[in-house]
C-alpha cells in the first residue's frame, strides 16, 4: 500500500458527459501528479501540483483541468469526454516534487460508452 | 518517440532464471528509476539511480546507468512467478520536476 488513494476505482460514463476523479497523497508529501494510461500510449503525464500551484504540465488536453486543494488532495476533471478518453488514471504523490522518487495510487479505470 | 525506450518489450523466462531489461534515453538525465506494474494496478517504485552512479543492488534487483551510451539496464536474478510484471523505466531530465516513462517491459515469469 502506497499510502496514496484515488477514488472512485471504476467509473463508466457516456461520451460528453463531465467526471471528476479524486487522489489523496501520502501523509507528508506536497506533490501531486496525474498521469493517463491507455493501451495505445502508454503512461503519459498530466500535469503536477505542488502545495496547491501548478507546477508542470504535460500533454493534457484543454478538456480536462486538475486542482490540489489547501488540504493536498487533488481532483483531475475531465469534460466533454469521448471514447478516447476511456483509460486507467493514476495519480502519484512525492514530498517535494523535485523528480524524486513518486508513490501512485492504485488508479480509476475510466470507460466511456 | 519517447524518452525512455525499453527493450525488449516482452520477455518470457522460466523460474530461477534471470531476466534482464534495458532502456534507452535521449537527453541528459538528473536520475534515472525503475517501477513495477502488476496488470491493471498502481506502479511501485523500485530503484532510483542517480546520474553520478554507475550501479546500485536492491535485494534480488541490480541497476546499471551508462550516462556515455545514454542506457541503463534492470537485472533481475533468480526470478520468481511473483516478479510476473510490467517494469517502466523513468527519467527525471535535466532542468525538469516530472518524470518521463518508458513503453515498459512485459515480463512473463513462467512456474
Amino acid at each position: 500500500d502506497s499510502g496514496v488513494t484515488q477514488t472512485p476505482k471504476h467509473l463508466i460514463t457516456a461520451t460528453g458527459q463531465r467526471v471528476t476523479l479524486r487522489c489523496s497523497p501520502r501523509s507528508g508529501d506536497l506533490s501531486v501528479y496525474w498521469y493517463q494510461q491507455s493501451l495505445d500510449q502508454g503512461l503519459q503525464f498530466l500535469i503536477q501540483y505542488y502545495n496547491g500551484e501548478e507546477r508542470a504540465k504535460g500533454n493534457i488536453l484543454e478538456r480536462f483541468s486538475a486542482q490540489q486543494f489547501p488540504d493536498l488532495h487533488s481532483e483531475l476533471n475531465l469534460s466533454s469526454l469521448e471514447l478516447g478518453d476511456s483509460a486507467l488514471y493514476f495519480c502519484a504523490s512525492s514530498p517535494q516534487g523535485e523528480a524524486e522518487t513518486q508513490y501512485f495510487g492504485p488508479g480509476t479505470r475510466l470507460l466511456v460508452l | 518517440s519517447q524518452q525512455g525506450e525499453e527493450d525488449p518489450q516482452a520477455l518470457s523466462i522460466q523460474e530461477g532464471e534471470n531476466a534482464t531489461m534495458n532502456c534507452s534515453y535521449k537527453t541528459s538525465i538528473n536520475n534515472l528509476q525503475w517501477y513495477r506494474q502488476n496488470s491493471g494496478r498502481g506502479l511501485v517504485h523500485l530503484i532510483l539511480i542517480r546520474s553520478n552512479e554507475r550501479e546500485k543492488h536492491s535485494g534480488r534487483l541490480r541497476v546499471t546507468l551508462d550516462t556515455s551510451k545514454k542506457s541503463s539496464s534492470l537485472l533481475i536474478t533468480a526470478s520468481r512467478a511473483a516478479d510476473t510484471a510490467s517494469y517502466f523505466c523513468a527519467t527525471a531530465l535535466t532542468g525538469r520536476r516530472a518524470l518521463t516513462f518508458g513503453s515498459g517491459t512485459r515480463l512473463q515469469v513462467q512456474p
